[in-house]
């Protein structure tokens, strides 16, 4: 079925680190790809998202490209900031037999940024 | 534009009695609205697709009878967890797809639940 795998957290960084978050997906059509993040006590902000193939979505220094091939949607950051900290959901949307898109998430992954 | 709100933000009740939360579209129709759910630590779980006019469609596992979904409008749907126990603590997340862009959704900020 479809589904969305990401790696498990926590992930604890020093400030000014690199950031990758892994993100594959299985998916019977052509989704799109989001990510999402939530800070805490609230709910789910979009951060980027790409709608096909080899688009790259990009947000706040934070960026992903849609892999066919590989079915992945890993997230980056260069240099990440305390402000950082937070969970970071993956998630795919697809068409459904109504005239929506379903959405499914992967289970999130907590980053602690640590000045 | 694309704000989802959600009342209360956060709500106790005691065990055994009704709680409403409501979701609304500021700036935009949603013939379609979602209600999730999620755990602590946890991802969040589709409860139910909420269609204007209609029934909702529920996902299995969910007791429609406990969790009432009303979608009045084309900018409001609610949630009403009835006779709540405990174990319907959670924090419950709606999202609403715009009738212009039905591929996406637009999430609210949640409401936490606490049953005591």
């Amino acid at each position: 079925g479809d589904s969305v795998t990401q790696m498990e957290g926590p992930v604890t960084l020093s400030e000014e680190a690199f950031l990758t978050i892994n993100c594959t997906y299985t998916a019977t059509g052509y989704p799109s790809l989001f990510w999402y993040v939530q800070y805490p006590g609230e709910g789910l902000q979009l951060l980027l998202k790409a709608t096909k193939a080899d688009d790259k979505g990009s947000n706040k220094g934070f960026e992903a490209t849609y892999r066919k091939e590989t079915t992945s949607f890993h997230l980056e950051k260069g240099s990440v900031q305390v402000s950082d900290s937070a969970v970071y959901f993956c998630a795919l949307s697809l068409p459904s037999r109504e005239n929506f898109n379903k959405f499914y998430f992967g289970s999130g992954t907590k980053l602690n940024v640590k000045p | 534009g694309a704000v989802v709100s959600q009342h209360p933000s956060w709500v106790i009740c005691k065990s055994g009695t009704s709680v409403k939360i409501e979701c609304r579209s500021l700036d935009f129709q949603a013939t379609t609205m979602f209600w999730y759910r999620q755990f602590p630590k946890q991802s969040l779980m589709l409860m139910a697709t909420s269609n204007e006019g209609s029934k909702a469609t529920y996902e299995q596992g969910v007791e429609k009878d406990k969790f009432l979904i009303n979608h009045a409008s084309l900018t409001l749907s609610t949630l009403t967890v009835t006779s709540a126990h405990p174990e319907d603590s959670s924090f419950y997340i709606c999202s609403a797809s715009p009738d212009h862009e039905s591929y996406e959704q637009y999430f609210g900020p949640g409401t936490r639940l606490t049953v005591t």
